[in-house]
């Protein structure tokens, strides 16, 4: 069964500060793996999307790696800003599977 | 804003009755998607189409549940005989293309609560 496994469940860092979020898959035939951003109440945003021969991307302030050998992702986040308190989601795709598989996603906290 | 509208934003019904909600999605995707979200999990797939084509339906979509693109834009989700138990958020998305390397948009949610 094609899973998604996001670490920590939630986090709360100050201000400024520098945090990395996990993200492990059993997702097969692997196809690509997106980050998105979901603010409360509303729809995810997508941040970041890799295949398999990327191994980093970034956008902005936001960091996605991914070892597709251990089948983790990982998403760093640096300077945090209050504006970044939202849920992380992890997502991943088969090939010749139109699903997307969610994870939980990690609850991130700023504060000042 | 992606581009992706629902309607409505937030529908409180009792138990028992029908609700339906709408999805426009951006006007030149041809893919429209909807998920069902609840408290403190990811967006679980339920359905999706190609064009005005449903072309698959999750487990997680009972009898009670009805989706139709009729003209290949809009989209709309009908719950019958809601319980409690489908008290959620309700996503919809939309993508250009055929396969899901395709980025999939999201609208902001219909928040259904059942009491």
């Amino acid at each position: 069964k094609n899973q998604v496994e996001q670490s920590p469940q939630s986090l709360i860092i100050l201000e400024g500060k520098n945090c990395t979020l996990q993200c492990n898959y059993t997702v097969s035939p692997f196809s690509n793996l997106r980050w998105y951003k979901q603010d409360t109440g509303r729809g995810p945003v997508s941040l970041t999307i890799m295949t398999f021969s990327e191994n980093t991307k970034s956008n902005g302030r936001y960091t996605a790696t991914l070892d597709a050998d251990t089948k983790q992702s990982s998403l760093h986040i640096t300077a945090s800003q209050l504006s970044d308190s939202a849920s992380y989601i992890c997502v991943v795709s088969a090939k010749g599977n139109e699903k997307l598989t969610f994870g939980t996603g990690t609850r991130l906290t700023i504060i000042p | 804003d992606t581009g992706v509208s629902q309607d409505p934003r937030h529908k409180i019904t009792k138990r028992g009755q029908n609700v339906t909600f709408r999805c426009d999605p951006i006007s030149e995707h041809n893919r429209l998607y909807w998920y069902r979200q609840t408290l403190g999990q990811g967006p679980e797939f339920l359905t999706y189409f190609q064009n005005e084509a449903q072309l698959e339906k999750s487990r997680l979509l009972s009898d009670r549940f009805s989706a139709e693109r009729p003209k290949g834009s809009f989209s709309t989700l009908e719950i019958q005989r809601t319980e409690q138990g489908d008290s959620a958020m309700y996503l919809c998305a939309s993508s250009l293309g055929w396969d899901s390397t395709y980025e999939q948009y999201f609208g902001p949610g219909t928040r259904l609560t059942v009491t």
